[in-house]
């Protein structure tokens, strides 16, 4: 069955850095999602990308972040001078369409900023 | 604000009894999804209910949506340890491109 898939699975850094988070979604869908957890909390979007820009994108979205799909295959979410409330887990997702059509989510990247 | 609620919070049933689970939400929808989660792991995708549907079966789960309440409930029949998880809905908004989690109902199932 096909997945999305996210790597890495956990990634450490120390604050102030650059990380990059992959995800590899699903071949055939055409939106794809990135949302976050803090731990114990809710599930947050971050942003949406469609047609190779973003489509829509919340107040947590600002300019240290920045998504990108550079190769047809991966779409990845940047994160410029980490802090450490950015620590959290990522979630990448993608659906065939946008609504009603499921979405399907990867296993995540456990951010932790030290 | 769209993002929904789920009640209960939390959730501790003996395994082989029926977990009922509820979500509700403020605006129109397209559709509502129930995932389930794992401690520190992925949402996995477990069913779909469309806007003009108002019940739909997948195995020992059951949903119903109620558009004129906004909410939705989440049966799961014959609980299994496994079983234990965090659940949570999220709604495809009809405007927008994203999708609004709940809060999550945190499920045990005790052996």
């Amino acid at each position: 069955e096909p997945e999305v898939t996210q790597t890495p699975s956990h990634q450490v850094t120390q604050m102030g850095q650059e990380v990059i988070l992959r995800c590899v979604p699903i071949s055939n869908h055409l939106y794809f999602y990135w949302y976050r957890q803090i731990l114990g909390q809710k599930v947050e979007f971050l942003v949406s990308f469609y047609n190779n820009e973003i489509s829509e994108k919340s107040e947590i979205f600002d300019d240290q972040f920045s998504v990108e799909r550079p190769d047809g295959s991966n779409f990845t979410l940047k994160i410029r001078s980490t802090k450490l409330e950015d620590s959290a887990m990522y979630f990448c997702a993608s659906s065939q369409l946008h609504g009603n059509t499921e979405a399907f989510f990867g296993q995540g990247t456990r951010l932790t900023v030290v | 604000s769209q993002q929904g609620e789920e009640d209960p919070q939390a959730l501790s049933i003996q395994e082989g009894e029926n977990a009922t689970m509820n979500c509700s939400y403020k605006t129109s929808i397209n559709n509502l999804q129930w995932y389930r989660q794992n401690s520190g792991r992925g949402l996995v995708h477990l069913i779909l209910i469309r806007s003009n549907e108002r019940e739909k079966h997948s195995g020992r789960l059951r949903v119903t949506l109620d558009t004129s309440k906004k909410s939705s409930s989440l049966l799961i029949t014959a609980s299994r340890a496994a079983d234990t998880a965090s659940y949570f809905c999220a709604t495809d908004a009809m405007a927008g491109n994203q999708f609004y989690f709940g809060t999550g109902t945190s499920l045990t199932v005790i052996p």
